[in-house]
């Protein structure tokens, strides 16, 4: 149980193009997913957190605009990163909170490597 | 700012014996404490956590001790086998909050 996929797993897009990440819980309801970057041989840092029904709340120094989250049902978050460059070329991972199991364990999807040429 | 740090950057281990990975973290009202290992080009997957009240905690080959005094952290794995190999993410968390704080993580490599 609790599992968490995402989709796609690898993107190669065009600089200027836009990029949508799924992100959905398989066999358990998440009112609350997170959103992380990796960078290569880096920890993750939280962007976002994404409450189903409502709007996200980013963390400092992420751009609302530039980084489009949607949750718009129990099992799935999206994340669009707008108008992507070659900075954007990174290794997004998404997490998820099932409310039912504790209090703050998340389970993480297996990422999602986007590279921006 | 706050922050969760470790100690050594890679552990080299040869297998058959016991690894210890630390963890130093800094913010005093941390109240939740989770080990991750991350598998290369792969998510975090959930090894053990620990809550503020306890300072031990074993499941299958893992033991997670913490230290509130010192703000301190460690994973010993027991036995350490090929699949281990890894790199492990310390996190914490805070009251009612839900998100983590990851450390920079350590690289384990287990050697024949």
């Amino acid at each position: 149980g609790a599992v968490v996929s995402q989709h796609p797993s690898r993107v190669i897009c065009k600089s200027g193009t836009s990029v949508k990440i799924e992100c959905r819980s398989l066999d358990f309801q998440a009112t609350t997913m997170f959103w992380y970057r990796q960078f290569p041989k880096k920890s993750l840092m939280l962007m976002a957190t994404s409450n189903e029904g409502s709007k996200a709340t980013y963390e400092q120094g992420v751009e609302k605009d530039k980084f489009l989250i949607n949750h718009a049902s129990l099992t799935l978050s999206t994340l669009t990163v707008t108008s992507a460059h070659p900075e954007d070329s990174s290794f997004y991972i998404c997490s998820a909170r099932d409310w039912n199991r504790g209090r703050n364990e998340q389970f993480f999807g297996p990422g999602t490597r986007l590279t921006v040429l | 700012g706050e922050s969760v740090g470790l100690h050594l950057p890679t552990l080299s281990v040869q297998e058959g014996d016991n690894s210890i990975i630390n963890c130093a973290y800094s913010n005093s009202a941390s109240d939740y404490f989770i080990w991750y290992k991350q598998e290369s080009g792969k998510g975090p997957q959930f090894i053990i956590d620990i809550r503020s009240n306890m300072d031990k905690r074993q499941g299958q080959r893992v033991t997670v001790l913490l230290n509130k005094t010192v703000k301190h952290l460690s994973l010993q794995i027991a036995a350490t086998q090929p699949g281990d190999s890894a790199v492990y993410f310390c996190a914490d968390s805070t009251g009612t909050a839900s998100k983590l704080t990851f450390g920079t993580g350590t690289r384990l490599q287990v050697t024949l």
